[in-house]
């Protein structure tokens, strides 16, 4: 069965130190991930994908993740992270190219500090 | 161009009561999900139609929860009678799935309901 795990469900962080939210993913198939932003109230927001070519993909407000098929992981990372970061973010998968049934992790509660 | 929309954003009602959920997704979308997220249980997929038609409803939690695409442009969540354990934010996402070979675009979001039954 398809599964996304995050590894931490909160991660504390100084303002512009770099940081690390981890996600690892079990399928059979090959997968497509994604990583998803909450700001508190709103909905998700889509900040970077991966379907295939490089294994490293750059996103949006300078997220970036790396795909690693031998660990299993799709870890989201960043050099320098702002205030303005913190938020809840959500790792995810689909499985194929007819359906958009995403599967979500639980979710990794950023919080940046001044 | 306008996202998701999603009403009311927020909903106190009280047990037993019929509550219903609107959403209208991105025009040009064909396909739109419903999301309940909670503290315990995270984001689960409800149901999700593609072409107007239901796909998967196994998320579905029991007979109380049913879900309608009439057209391309509206759905909606509702729940007959409600429950104290129905509280939660419920979102509804829609994207544009291609044809096999191409790729999955993302979902879009709208910023959700936050349902609450006293």
């Amino acid at each position: 069965a398809q599964s996304v795990t995050q590894l931490d469900s909160q991660v504390p962080v100084f303002e512009e130190a770099p940081v690390e939210l981890r996600c690892n993913y079990s399928s059979s198939v090959s997968v497509y991930l994604f990583w998803y932003v909450q700001y508190p109230n709103q909905g998700l927001q889509l900040l970077l994908k991966y379907l295939s070519g490089s294994t490293l993909v750059k996103g949006i407000n300078g997220f970036e993740a790396e795909f690693n098929k031998s660990q299993t992981s799709f870890h989201l990372r960043k050099p320098s992270v702002h205030i303005s970061d913190t938020a809840e973010y959500f790792c995810a998968s689909t499985r194929s190219y007819n359906t958009d049934k995403l599967i979500f992790g639980t979710g990794t509660r950023l919080q940046v500090f001044p | 161009d306008a996202g998701v929309i999603q009403s009311p954003r927020h909903e106190v009602t009280e047990m037993g009561q019929e509550v219903t959920l609107r959403c209208k997704p991105i025009s040009g979308h064909n396909s739109l999900f419903w999301y309940r997220q909670t503290m315990m249980r995270g984001l689960e997929l409800l149901i999700y139609f593609n072409n107007n038609v239901p796909i998967d409803d196994s998320g579905m939690p029991e007979d109380r929860f049913s879900a309608k695409m009439p057209n391309a442009s509206f759905s909606t969540l509702k729940i007959q009678p409600s429950e104290p354990r129905d509280s939660a934010v419920y979102f509804c996402a829609s994207n544009k799935i291609q044809g096999a070979g191409h790729s999955n675009q993302p979902q879009h979001f709208g910023d959700g309901t936050r349902l609450s039954i006293l």
